[in-house]
This record gives C-alpha cells, sequence and structure tokens, in this order.
C-alpha cells in the first residue's frame, strides 16, 4: 500500500500566483480530507469529502482556496491568488468505511509564498 | 461545540523519564479517540487508537493511553521515554455519532534530552 501521496512535496512561489497541491488517497479510501498546519493556528480542517462530494467546507479561510475531487482517486487544493500568510504545510487525508474514523496522513506540501 | 484540550504545550523530559500527557475533550456521546505523532518534519503517524472495550490501549513504541470517561479524558503514558520519542503529540477525538470529522487538540511538544 502506498499510502496517501501528496505533490508537490515543497512549493515556493511568489505572491499573486496560482497555487495547486495535489492528493492521491488511498485506494478504497471514501473520505478525504485537507488540513493546514501553521506554528500560530496548528492543524486545521480546510474541507473534507465523502465519495468525492465536498461535505463540508466551512474550514476554508476564504474565497481564493478551492478545492476538487473529480474522481476517487484524485484531489486538488488551488489557492488564486497567493499571499504570504497562506504560507504552511497543507496534508491531505484519507478515510475508509469501517475504520472509526481513522485518518491516515500524507507526507505533506510545505507551501511559501513570498 | 466539541473540543479537545492538551494542556500541556511543551515538555521537556531526560531519557528514561516517564511521560503523561494530558487530553480532555468535551462530548457527552460516544467517542473515538485517537493519538497521533509528528516527528520533526514528517505527517502525522497514528499512534494508538480507542473505539470501545478495554479503556487501556497499548500503541506502538511502547505507549499507551486510559479512556477514563467519567472523566472525559485520554491521557498518554510512556514509563521511560527515549530520545527518539521527540516530536509533537497530537489527542484527537471523533464525536462517532454526530461528526465525520476529527477534531484535533493544540498539540504537545516533547523534547527528549539523552
Amino acid at each position: 500500500d502506498a499510502g496517501v501521496i501528496q505533490s508537490p512535496r515543497h512549493e515556493v512561489t511568489e505572491m499573486g500566483q496560482e497555487v495547486t497541491l495535489r492528493c492521491k488517497p488511498i485506494s478504497g479510501h471514501d473520505y478525504l480530507f485537507w488540513y493546514r498546519q501553521t506554528m500560530m493556528r496548528g492543524l486545521e480542517l480546510l474541507i473534507y469529502f465523502n465519495n468525492n462530494v465536498p461535505i463540508d467546507d466551512s474550514g476554508m479561510p476564504e474565497d481564493r482556496f478551492s478545492a476538487k475531487m473529480p474522481n476517487a482517486s484524485f484531489s486538488t487544493l488551488k489557492i488564486q491568488p497567493s499571499e504570504p500568510r497562506d504560507s504552511a504545510v497543507y496534508f491531505c487525508a484519507s478515510r475508509g468505511l469501517g475504520s472509526y474514523n481513522e485518518q491516515f496522513f500524507g507526507p505533506g506540501t510545505r507551501l511559501t509564498v513570498l | 461545540a466539541q473540543s479537545v484540550s492538551q494542556h500541556n504545550h511543551h515538555v521537556i523530559l531526560s531519557e528514561a523519564a516517564s511521560l503523561e500527557l494530558g487530553c480532555n475533550y468535551s462530548y457527552g456521546g460516544t467517542v473515538n479517540l485517537f493519538w497521533y505523532v509528528q516527528y520533526p518534519g514528517q505527517h502525522l503517524q497514528l499512534l494508538l487508537k480507542y473505539f470501545s472495550g478495554d479503556p487501556l490501549v497499548k500503541g506502538i513504541k511502547g505507549f499507551e493511553a486510559e479512556f477514563i470517561k467519567s472523566k472525559f479524558s485520554f491521557n498518554l503514558r510512556k514509563p521511560s521515554v527515549q530520545w527518539s520519542d521527540t516530536a509533537e503529540y497530537f489527542c484527537a477525538v471523533n464525536a462517532f455519532d454526530y461528526t465525520d470529522k476529527l477534531i484535533f487538540g493544540t498539540g504537545t511538544r516533547l523534547q527528549v534530552f539523552p
């Protein structure tokens, strides 16, 4: 099992640029979660999907953030335009049926916006 | 609203010392409980979990946690820490009948000195 895969692992961009983060959940998992981790705010849930449908996006900070899950094996988190305060580590996690809500985390994408 | 409190923000220990990290949650219904560990520069990994049954749960690397329902607590323990236990530890709770989300505590940073 390859686990949750995220790309890129590191991203450095300039303010105003579009950033796209990618996630491949564990095969067979039907839930996918996007988190953001910063020193100041800790681990925050941004959005989660069930069977490719967004269920709760109340954690998305503002309209500059959007997330999609076009199929069961792929999700994107997009920031447009990016700002320096978006600098953080973004984690994707997935969960399967019958797992009692245990989530499996990917390695994260470290985003730096200059 | 559900919440998770980790009262110890930063713990410093010498090798072989005993460890106990506190975790309290606020939810009166059925819960699933987790401790995750994040080693420096890495993603979150599951340390142990409680769903039902024996309230004393054993995890990887010699860690254990005890669920005390009357105290709404799920404290993490290890009798003798090692330098390699240096990491950040997150308690997480799922209100089983209410939401798919995991509510994370703010984390406890553990530093173990040789």
